[in-house]
């Protein structure tokens, strides 16, 4: 078993750019979450997927963040005309059944927007 | 509010001796509480889950207990070694959300 698989690990945008970050869960696994952990701060839950539905996006900014689990392929967190406040690293998780299961992080995506 | 709180921020030890690190949570009512921990530039690795049914539970050198009224976990990490060294983060589903609350941690270091 792979794991949760991110990529890339490291992304660099300039300012105004799109950034889409990819998510594949743990096989069998159809609970998708999406974590950010800003510099020096702790991870803040932004949004909770399962295959085509957006379960909770509560901690997601409602402009310029869109989050997407299609019937195939990955999740897609995707961040339109960035800006610097958005450098972080952002962490995908998947579990096999909700939150009262071990959730599986992957290894980050780090986010830098000059 | 719902909050997971996390003390000492850091925390430094001699290697082989016994540690025990703190979380407290604000609300009773919840799933679960799971421990990571975390190393420099990288991702969350899952030590244990305690259900809120559970008063404890080990992996190997680890043990975590649960005291789910009184809204405290302790992770107790026995002959500690170099490797250990971390940062630690509790995390909590409340009930009534599908999301994991996650404390800012406690950064532990072994000292050869």
């Amino acid at each position: 078993n792979a794991g949760v698989m991110q990529n890339p690990r490291h992304l660099v945008r300039r300012r105004g750019q799109e950034a889409r970050l990819r998510c594949s869960p743990m096989k069998g696994h159809s609970h998708v979450y999406w974590y950010r952990q800003l510099p020096e701060e702790g991870l803040k839950f932004m949004v909770y997927l399962q295959k085509e539905n957006i379960i909770d996006e509560s901690g997601m900014p409602k402009e310029r963040f869109s989050a997407e689990f299609p019937k195939e392929g990955p999740s897609i967190l995707r961040i339109q005309q960035v800006v610097r406040g958005d450098s972080a690293a952002y962490f995908c998780a998947s579990s096999a059944n909700g939150v009262q299961e071990t959730q599986y992080f992957g290894p980050g995506t780090r986010l830098l927007v000059l | 509010k719902q909050e997971v709180t996390q003390i000492p921020a850091a925390l430094s030890v001699p290697e082989g001796e016994n540690l025990v690190l703190n979380c407290s949570f604000t609300d009773s009512a919840i799933y679960n509480l799971q421990w990571f921990r975390q190393d420099p530039g990288k991702g969350l690795t899952s030590l244990l889950l305690i259900q809120s049914s559970q008063r404890e539970q080990t992996s190997g050198r680890l043990n975590a207990s649960l005291d789910k009224s009184s809204g405290r976990s302790t992770l107790y990490i026995a002959a500690s070694q170099p490797g250990d060294s971390a940062t630690y983060l509790c995390a909590v589903p409340f009930m009534g959300n599908e999301k994991l609350t996650f404390g800012t941690g406690t950064r532990l270091t072994i000292i050869p």
